[in-house]
């Protein structure tokens, strides 16, 4: 497998302009994360879905981020409208359910977003 | 909920020396414990977890852990640190196995000739 699968890996975009941010996790696998890195708040959990159902989007920061994830093979982050505080970078991380043992989750290679 | 304390926001250590990075972590039962590593400009790769069992964990790279539930304490170790060693490693602590992981702030390792 490829692994989890994140595109843009660099989005730059000017304030007040739409970003979508793309996730593909791994075959298989029903629950998927979206995770934000910053400096000073670390890895935050922004929202997280299991079998394609958001659970919990206490995480997401503003109204202005919303996520979707139509099947089990496809999630998106759109930020509308960006702001500069938004920058960061976005991680998206899947896992499974199955067997005691699966119990890590698999993390994308993250998309850096720089909004100016 | 869960919480992971990282008390250490950087370490130096010199090339060949022994590391001990710390964890705590916060939750009412057993969780599943981990470790992550991420270099600069990539993602997240697991080194190790522990869900049950002995509580000395064997991860990738020659790093190990040992999970002490008196402490609440999973501390992440290596013998013998090399250069390619420096990296942020982040302890992560999950209460099953379809709920978030919860991070701590990460440990930046360097290390020196």
């Amino acid at each position: 497998d490829a692994g989890v699968i994140q595109s843009p890996r660099h989005e730059v975009t000017e304030m007040g302009q739409e970003v979508t941010l793309r996730c593909k996790p791994i075959s298989g696998h029903n629950s998927l994360f979206w995770y934000r890195q910053t400096m000073m708040r670390g890895l935050e959990l922004l929202i997280y879905f299991n079998n394609n159902v958001p659970i919990d989007d206490s995480g997401m920061p503003e109204d202005r981020f919303s996520a979707k994830m139509p099947n089990a093979s496809f999630s998106t982050l759109k930020i509308q409208p960006s702001e500069p505080r938004d920058s960061a970078v976005y991680f998206c991380a899947s896992s499974s359910r199955s067997g005691q043992q699966n119990t890590e989750a698999f993390f994308g290679q993250g998309t850096r977003l720089t909004v100016v | 909920a869960q919480s992971v304390t990282q008390p250490d926001i950087h370490i130096t250590v010199s090339e060949g020396a022994s590391l001990e990075l710390r964890c705590n972590y916060s939750y009412g039962a057993t969780p599943y414990l981990f470790w992550y590593v991420q270099s600069p400009g990539q993602g997240l790769q697991l080194l190790l977890k522990y869900f049950s069992g002995d509580t000395l964990v064997q991860g990738i790279k020659g790093f190990e852990a040992e999970f002490k539930r008196s402490q609440s304490s999973f501390n992440l170790r290596k013998p013998s640190v090399h250069w390619s060693d420096a990296a942020e490693y982040f302890c992560a602590v999950r209460a099953s196995g379809n709920t978030p992981l919860v991070f701590g702030k990460g440990t930046r390792l360097s290390v020196i000739a």
